[in-house]
């Protein structure tokens, strides 16, 4: 197993373009996590699916933003009509959890810029 | 919502034990603590995971009080390589426990 992947690595936008982010989780595990990260804090959490189901979202995940995980494998993460606050990293993690065990495994994480 | 604060920074030298804290003042009840290490331009990678007392893996410790409102992570005799960010991670009490609050993150520094 190669670990979470996301892909692209990098991506630069212009305001008020759509962009789609793909995250492909650690095989067996069954849940899901989004983040955003910017510079110098912590990372934010974004939203998380156990299998296919979206069972939380921050209410940072504005009405631009939406997730899915269609089967309960990968995961997309949109985000609409870009602003320049939505420049980030924005980090998958996965992880094989029961209950309120929280030990995930992240992606190397997908940088936005938009200009 | 759950407030997770830490140290901004730490200065240590090789060889030497390190204790990073982190104060979580509105932890949901039935979630564990986590600890994560992040080095620049890379996703946080977990150290150390735990509920209550102690915990000890083949890289950390983890000292959790009873009350849970905190907890340390110590790092036995650090090297050059430990120097990055560390996180803790909770979950949140004030809303759905899925809800998850990194901690705002503790730069050690080692030096030789």
């Amino acid at each position: 197993d190669t670990g979470v992947s996301q892909d692209p690595r990098h991506k630069i936008t212009k305001r008020g373009q759509n962009v789609t982010f793909r995250c492909d989780p650690i095989s067996e595990h069954n849940r899901l996590y989004w983040y955003r990260q910017t510079l110098g804090q912590g990372p934010e959490f974004l939203t998380y699916f156990q299998n296919e189901a979206q069972l939380e979202k921050s209410r940072l995940l504005s009405d631009r933003f939406s997730a899915e995980r269609p089967k309960g494998s990968f995961s997309t993460l949109e985000i609409q009509r870009t602003e320049q606050g939505d420049s980030a990293m924005y980090l998958c993690a996965s992880s094989f959890s029961q209950g309120h065990s929280y030990e995930q495994y992240f992606g190397p994480g997908t940088r936005l810029t938009v200009t | 919502l759950a407030k997770t604060t830490q140290p901004i920074s730490m200065d240590s030298y090789e060889g030497q034990e390190v204790n990073i804290t982190c104060s979580h003042n509105n932890i949901a009840t039935n979630d564990y603590i986590t600890w994560y290490q992040q080095f620049p331009s890379q996703g946080p990678r977990f150290i150390i995971q735990g509920y209550k007392t102690k915990v000890t893996n083949e890289v950390a410790s983890l000292f959790i009080p009873a009350d849970r409102k905190s907890s340390t992570l110590s790092l036995p005799r650090v090297s050059l390589s430990d120097t990055a960010v560390y996180y803790c991670l909770v979950g949140d009490k004030g809303g759905a426990t899925n809800k998850l609050i990194f901690g705002t993150g503790t730069l050690l520094a080692v030096q030789p």
